[in-house]
């Protein structure tokens, strides 16, 4: 079963703007990371964050996260038409290394010109 | 950097037949992972490697479902035999020492 459920679903934005998706997981974790996937392609790493951190930013990514609620937010500054894309969060347990990755159900994001 | 090569990009097949999804990771990575992906189920853990060795292979939905890793450079995923409940685009992964996953652009079955 997912691990993770990702908010919203879906989200169309014009170029410029921001965006935000969201992610609730349901078990404690070692880290949480974003990935992108583009139609046809596979997923590309974006960003990790361990439980121990509450924000990360690289570039034009800010990723928290709150592990009281279990959750975690991606934002995107100044949004490009090239983001479009479906993004996933990822979760890594506490056994196994965190090998295991669970992933959520991704938001399908589309920025329009 | 080739990235990981996964081959073919596409089958379609015959429920029935067997099916053999090839992998090769990127060269230094220790890990290697085969994901399934649908629609209904999202993205889904089948079976990972740790230096050519089977670590969990809880994910893996039956024993028609087996997969092997020769050697560091290369990975197969057999369906034998294959239903039309198989039909999903299949990843595969791969991962250094403290790197996070690169994938492959997946093979999209279809069993018809």
């Amino acid at each position: 079963s997912q691990q993770g459920e990702e908010d919203p679903q879906a989200l169309s934005i014009q170029e410029g703007e921001n965006a935000t998706m969201n992610c609730s997981y349901k078990t404690s974790i070692n880290n949480l990371q974003w990935y992108r996937q583009n139609s046809g392609r596979g997923l590309v790493h974006l960003i990790l964050i361990r439980s121990n951190e509450r924000e990360k930013h690289s570039g034009r990514l800010r990723v928290t996260l709150d592990t009281s609620k279990k959750s975690s937010s991606l934002l995107i500054t100044a949004s490009r038409a090239a983001d479009t894309a479906s993004y996933f969060c990822a979760t890594g347990g506490l056994t196994g290394g965190g090998n295991k990755l669970t992933f959520g159900t991704g938001t399908q994001l589309k920025v329009e010109l | 950097d080739a990235g990981v090569i996964q081959s073919p990009r596409h089958e379609v097949t015959e429920m029935g037949q067997e099916v053999t999804l090839r992998c090769k990771p990127i060269s230094g990575h220790d890990y290697l992972f085969w994901y399934r992906q649908t629609m209904m189920r999202g993205l889904e853990l089948l079976i990972y490697f740790n230096n050519n060795v089977p670590i969990d292979d809880s994910g893996m939905p039956e024993d028609r479902f087996s997969a092997k890793m020769p050697n560091a450079s290369f990975s197969t995923l057999k369906i034998q035999p294959s239903e039309p409940r198989d039909s999903a685009v299949y990843f595969c992964a791969s991962r250094g020492p403290n790197s996070p996953l690169h994938f492959g652009n997946g093979t999209r079955l279809t069993v018809t």
